[in-house]
Protein backbone atom coordinates (compact mmCIF):
# COMPACT_ATOMS: atom_id res chain seq x y z
CA UNK A 1 0.00 0.00 0.00
CA UNK A 2 1.04 3.65 -0.88
CA UNK A 3 2.02 5.65 2.07
CA UNK A 4 3.07 9.26 2.19
CA UNK A 5 3.75 10.94 5.66
CA UNK A 6 4.43 14.20 5.82
CA UNK A 7 6.65 16.38 8.74
CA UNK A 8 6.28 18.67 10.34
CA UNK A 9 2.52 18.73 11.22
CA UNK A 10 2.98 22.15 11.78
CA UNK A 11 5.48 25.14 11.51
CA UNK A 12 6.16 28.28 12.58
CA UNK A 13 8.82 31.24 10.89
CA UNK A 14 9.82 34.25 11.10
CA UNK A 15 10.34 36.10 7.75
CA UNK A 16 13.41 35.49 6.23
CA UNK A 17 13.76 32.08 8.48
CA UNK A 18 14.95 29.34 5.97
CA UNK A 19 13.21 26.13 7.08
CA UNK A 20 12.25 22.63 5.24
CA UNK A 21 9.74 20.46 5.10
CA UNK A 22 9.61 16.54 4.70
CA UNK A 23 7.44 14.09 2.92
CA UNK A 24 8.54 10.69 3.00
CA UNK A 25 6.86 7.78 0.69
CA UNK A 26 6.78 4.21 -0.15
CA UNK A 27 5.38 3.42 -2.87
CA UNK A 28 5.51 0.39 -5.36
CA UNK A 29 7.44 1.70 -8.84
CA UNK A 30 7.56 5.86 -8.32
CA UNK A 31 5.62 7.27 -11.75
CA UNK A 32 5.79 10.94 -10.31
CA UNK A 33 5.52 12.65 -6.85
CA UNK A 34 3.97 16.02 -6.56
CA UNK A 35 3.92 19.23 -4.11
CA UNK A 36 0.67 21.28 -3.85
CA UNK A 37 -0.33 24.49 -2.04
CA UNK A 38 -3.69 24.78 -0.08
CA UNK A 39 -5.21 28.26 1.17
CA UNK A 40 -7.62 27.80 3.76
CA UNK A 41 -10.75 26.59 1.97
CA UNK A 42 -9.87 26.36 -1.29
CA UNK A 43 -8.27 24.10 -3.87
CA UNK A 44 -4.78 22.89 -3.82
CA UNK A 45 -2.62 24.48 -5.74
CA UNK A 46 0.17 22.94 -8.33
CA UNK A 47 3.74 23.60 -7.15
CA UNK A 48 5.79 20.89 -8.23
CA UNK A 49 6.21 17.48 -10.24
CA UNK A 50 9.65 14.97 -9.84
CA UNK A 51 9.94 12.17 -11.59
CA UNK A 52 13.42 10.47 -10.22
CA UNK A 53 15.99 10.69 -7.24
CA UNK A 54 18.45 13.56 -7.78
CA UNK A 55 15.89 15.90 -9.62
CA UNK A 56 15.17 19.35 -8.28
CA UNK A 57 12.65 22.10 -9.11
CA UNK A 58 12.76 25.87 -8.38
CA UNK A 59 10.23 28.42 -7.84
CA UNK A 60 10.97 31.78 -6.12
CA UNK A 61 11.37 31.00 -2.64
CA UNK A 62 10.39 27.52 -2.86
CA UNK A 63 12.81 24.58 -3.91
CA UNK A 64 11.88 20.75 -4.12
CA UNK A 65 14.21 17.89 -3.87
CA UNK A 66 14.17 14.21 -4.61
CA UNK A 67 15.65 10.92 -2.62
CA UNK A 68 14.54 7.67 -3.38
CA UNK A 69 12.69 7.60 0.06
CA UNK A 70 11.99 10.67 0.50
CA UNK A 71 11.26 14.66 -0.58
CA UNK A 72 12.00 18.58 0.68
CA UNK A 73 10.48 21.68 0.00
CA UNK A 74 13.14 23.92 1.15
CA UNK A 75 11.64 27.45 1.69
CA UNK A 76 14.51 30.38 1.50
CA UNK A 77 13.56 34.04 3.27
CA UNK A 78 10.03 32.97 3.62
CA UNK A 79 7.22 35.63 3.19
CA UNK A 80 3.79 35.79 5.32
CA UNK A 81 2.10 35.33 2.04
CA UNK A 82 3.61 31.79 1.78
CA UNK A 83 1.58 30.87 4.59
CA UNK A 84 -0.10 27.86 3.31
CA UNK A 85 -0.61 24.04 3.59
CA UNK A 86 1.98 22.26 1.85
CA UNK A 87 0.84 18.91 0.46
CA UNK A 88 2.89 16.07 -0.68
CA UNK A 89 1.51 12.96 -3.15
CA UNK A 90 2.79 10.47 -5.07
CA UNK A 91 1.43 8.60 -8.27
CA UNK A 92 2.56 4.52 -8.32
CA UNK A 93 4.26 3.35 -11.56
CA UNK A 94 0.53 1.42 -12.74
CA UNK A 95 -2.13 4.53 -12.43
CA UNK A 96 -2.50 8.12 -12.21
CA UNK A 97 -4.41 8.74 -9.07
CA UNK A 98 -2.31 10.05 -6.11
CA UNK A 99 -1.83 9.29 -2.73
CA UNK A 100 -1.50 12.40 -0.19
CA UNK A 101 -0.09 12.92 3.09
CA UNK A 102 -1.86 14.78 5.60
CA UNK A 103 0.20 18.08 5.01
CA UNK A 104 2.51 20.58 6.89
CA UNK A 105 0.91 23.90 8.03
CA UNK A 106 3.05 26.76 7.84
CA UNK A 107 2.77 29.97 9.42
CA UNK A 108 5.47 32.84 8.66
CA UNK A 109 5.35 36.02 10.55
CA UNK A 110 6.47 39.39 10.98
CA UNK B 1 -4.38 27.10 -17.77
CA UNK B 2 -6.88 24.17 -17.41
CA UNK B 3 -9.77 25.22 -15.17
CA UNK B 4 -11.77 22.71 -13.02
CA UNK B 5 -14.88 24.32 -12.04
CA UNK B 6 -17.16 22.68 -9.05
CA UNK B 7 -20.78 24.12 -9.52
CA UNK B 8 -21.10 24.68 -5.57
CA UNK B 9 -18.56 26.20 -3.33
CA UNK B 10 -21.06 25.82 -0.03
CA UNK B 11 -23.86 23.15 0.16
CA UNK B 12 -26.15 22.40 3.42
CA UNK B 13 -28.71 18.99 2.71
CA UNK B 14 -30.79 17.24 4.93
CA UNK B 15 -29.97 13.53 5.86
CA UNK B 16 -31.52 11.39 3.58
CA UNK B 17 -30.91 13.62 0.37
CA UNK B 18 -29.89 12.28 -2.77
CA UNK B 19 -27.28 15.29 -3.54
CA UNK B 20 -25.05 16.10 -6.54
CA UNK B 21 -22.29 17.63 -6.86
CA UNK B 22 -21.01 18.54 -10.69
CA UNK B 23 -17.59 19.27 -12.06
CA UNK B 24 -16.70 20.57 -15.13
CA UNK B 25 -13.38 21.12 -16.91
CA UNK B 26 -12.09 23.01 -19.76
CA UNK B 27 -8.95 21.14 -21.17
CA UNK B 28 -9.25 17.31 -23.33
CA UNK B 29 -8.44 15.84 -19.81
CA UNK B 30 -8.85 12.37 -19.63
CA UNK B 31 -8.85 11.77 -15.86
CA UNK B 32 -10.79 13.27 -13.70
CA UNK B 33 -11.10 12.40 -9.74
CA UNK B 34 -13.47 13.09 -6.47
CA UNK B 35 -11.93 13.40 -2.91
CA UNK B 36 -13.09 14.03 0.50
CA UNK B 37 -10.91 16.36 2.75
CA UNK B 38 -11.39 16.35 6.31
CA UNK B 39 -9.06 17.77 9.09
CA UNK B 40 -6.14 15.17 10.39
CA UNK B 41 -7.44 12.69 7.82
CA UNK B 42 -5.95 14.36 4.57
CA UNK B 43 -7.48 13.88 1.01
CA UNK B 44 -8.72 10.62 0.25
CA UNK B 45 -9.82 9.10 -3.04
CA UNK B 46 -13.56 8.04 -3.57
CA UNK B 47 -13.96 7.32 -6.73
CA UNK B 48 -11.87 8.45 -10.24
CA UNK B 49 -12.52 7.88 -14.03
CA UNK B 50 -9.93 7.52 -16.77
CA UNK B 51 -12.41 7.42 -19.38
CA UNK B 52 -16.23 8.45 -20.59
CA UNK B 53 -17.97 5.90 -18.91
CA UNK B 54 -15.65 4.06 -17.21
CA UNK B 55 -15.03 4.31 -13.17
CA UNK B 56 -13.82 3.23 -10.93
CA UNK B 57 -13.43 3.12 -7.10
CA UNK B 58 -10.99 4.52 -5.22
CA UNK B 59 -10.38 4.27 -1.56
CA UNK B 60 -13.54 5.09 0.40
CA UNK B 61 -16.58 4.37 -2.32
CA UNK B 62 -19.28 3.30 0.10
CA UNK B 63 -22.87 5.87 0.04
CA UNK B 64 -21.05 7.42 -3.09
CA UNK B 65 -21.71 6.84 -7.10
CA UNK B 66 -20.67 8.76 -9.44
CA UNK B 67 -21.51 9.50 -13.71
CA UNK B 68 -19.22 10.41 -16.40
CA UNK B 69 -21.24 10.84 -19.50
CA UNK B 70 -19.39 13.81 -20.98
CA UNK B 71 -15.50 13.82 -20.86
CA UNK B 72 -15.38 17.22 -19.54
CA UNK B 73 -18.22 16.56 -16.71
CA UNK B 74 -17.80 14.44 -13.69
CA UNK B 75 -20.59 13.80 -11.19
CA UNK B 76 -20.32 12.75 -7.74
CA UNK B 77 -23.92 11.70 -6.23
CA UNK B 78 -24.39 10.95 -2.33
CA UNK B 79 -27.08 8.43 -2.69
CA UNK B 80 -28.98 9.18 0.53
CA UNK B 81 -26.79 11.43 2.96
CA UNK B 82 -25.46 11.21 5.76
CA UNK B 83 -23.92 13.67 8.99
CA UNK B 84 -20.89 11.63 8.26
CA UNK B 85 -20.64 12.89 4.72
CA UNK B 86 -20.22 16.19 6.31
CA UNK B 87 -16.74 17.34 4.60
CA UNK B 88 -14.98 19.43 1.98
CA UNK B 89 -15.15 17.36 -1.65
CA UNK B 90 -12.50 17.86 -4.68
CA UNK B 91 -12.88 17.47 -7.89
CA UNK B 92 -9.60 17.17 -10.05
CA UNK B 93 -8.13 15.89 -13.44
CA UNK B 94 -5.30 15.07 -14.88
CA UNK B 95 -3.82 14.14 -17.98
CA UNK B 96 -0.89 11.67 -18.64
CA UNK B 97 1.49 11.85 -16.20
CA UNK B 98 1.20 15.52 -15.47
CA UNK B 99 -0.01 16.57 -11.58
CA UNK B 100 -3.89 17.39 -10.91
CA UNK B 101 -5.28 20.24 -11.39
CA UNK B 102 -8.11 20.80 -8.60
CA UNK B 103 -11.35 22.87 -8.60
CA UNK B 104 -11.86 25.01 -5.41
CA UNK B 105 -13.63 22.71 -3.76
CA UNK B 106 -17.79 22.74 -2.15
CA UNK B 107 -18.05 22.28 1.30
CA UNK B 108 -21.31 20.33 2.38
CA UNK B 109 -23.06 20.12 5.20
CA UNK B 110 -25.49 17.21 5.81
CA UNK B 111 -27.79 18.48 8.91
Amino acid sequence: EDQVTQSPEALRLQEGESSSLNCSYTVSGLRGLFWYRQDPGKGPEFLFTLYSAGEEKEKERLKATLTKKESFLHITAPKPEDSATYLCAVSPGTASKLTFGTGTRLQVTL
Amino acid sequence: DVKVTQSSRYLVKRTGEKVFLECVQDMDHENMFWYRQDPGLGLRLIYFSYDVKMKEKGDIPEGYSVSREKKERFSLILESASTNQTSMYLCASSFGRDGYTFGSGTRLTVV
